[in-house]
């Protein structure tokens, strides 16, 4: 079945640091790829999505690559700040089930330090 | 300001209780879904409703019920069945296309506990 795969926490970083969180996705056809992020004791938000493959989506100065050949959609920002410590989820949208399934990573955890 | 909300934020249950989480959205979405969030997990999938009076069960539906007798709201209960229902429960809203480019977009969330 299809299934994410994120890059476990915590990720450690000062601020003003290069962010990359990996992620990797199992899938048949052709799913769009979500980040979403979570803020302590609050729902997700959607920070970024892409819909098919070399598409790049970005928002808040992070951006992530839809690459079909290394099934990766890795989230990068170049210079983190402490208000982006929170949980990153990476998610993609299964249809085989007849609706937009979203199949989740178990999250990876960013911890920004002045 | 269009959303979805969440209530009640906090919710404490005694065992053998069933109880009802709210969710509402003024997105004017066809879609409503329902997930719990369990520490260090991604989410699962409880329920979803494509349409007004259909639902459909997700991968961990049971124990808990759902209803969709209106567009706006898809409220969860949560029965005296499900064995473990401590947890952190996430509805979320989609316009329900049947294509990659649908997104859902979630509430806030509200934390049960168990007593």
């Amino acid at each position: 079945g299809n299934s994410v795969t994120q890059m476990e926490g915590p990720v450690t970083l000062s601020e003003e640091a290069f962010l990359t969180i990996n992620c990797t996705y199992t899938a048949t056809g052709y799913p769009s790829l979500f980040w979403y992020v979570q803020y302590p004791g609050e729902g997700l938000q959607l920070l970024l999505k892409a819909t098919k493959a070399d598409d790049k989506g970005s928002n808040k100065g992070f951006e992530a690559t839809y690459r079909k050949e290394t099934t990766s959609f890795h989230l990068e920002k170049g210079s983190v700040q402490v208000s982006d410590s929170a949980v990153y989820f990476c998610a993609l949208s299964d249809l085989n089930t007849g609706f937009q399934k979203l199949v989740f990573g178990t999250g990876t955890r960013l911890l920004v330090s002045p | 300001d269009g959303g979805i909300t969440q209530s009640p934020k906090y919710l404490f249950r005694k065992e053998g209780q069933n109880v009802t989480l709210s969710c509402e959205q003024n997105l004017n979405h066809d879609a409503m879904y329902w997930y719990r969030q369990d520490p260090g997990q991604g989410l699962r999938l409880i329920y979803y409703s494509q349409i007004v009076n259909d639902f459909q069960k997700g991968d961990i539906a049971e124990g808990y019920s759902v209803s969709r007798e209106k567009k706006e709201s898809f409220p969860l209960t949560v029965t005296s069945a499900q064995k473990n229902p401590t947890a952190f429960y996430l509805c979320a809203s989609s316009m329900g296309l049947a294509d990659s480019t649908d997104t859902q977009y979630f509430g806030p969330g509200t934390r049960l506990t168990v007593l």
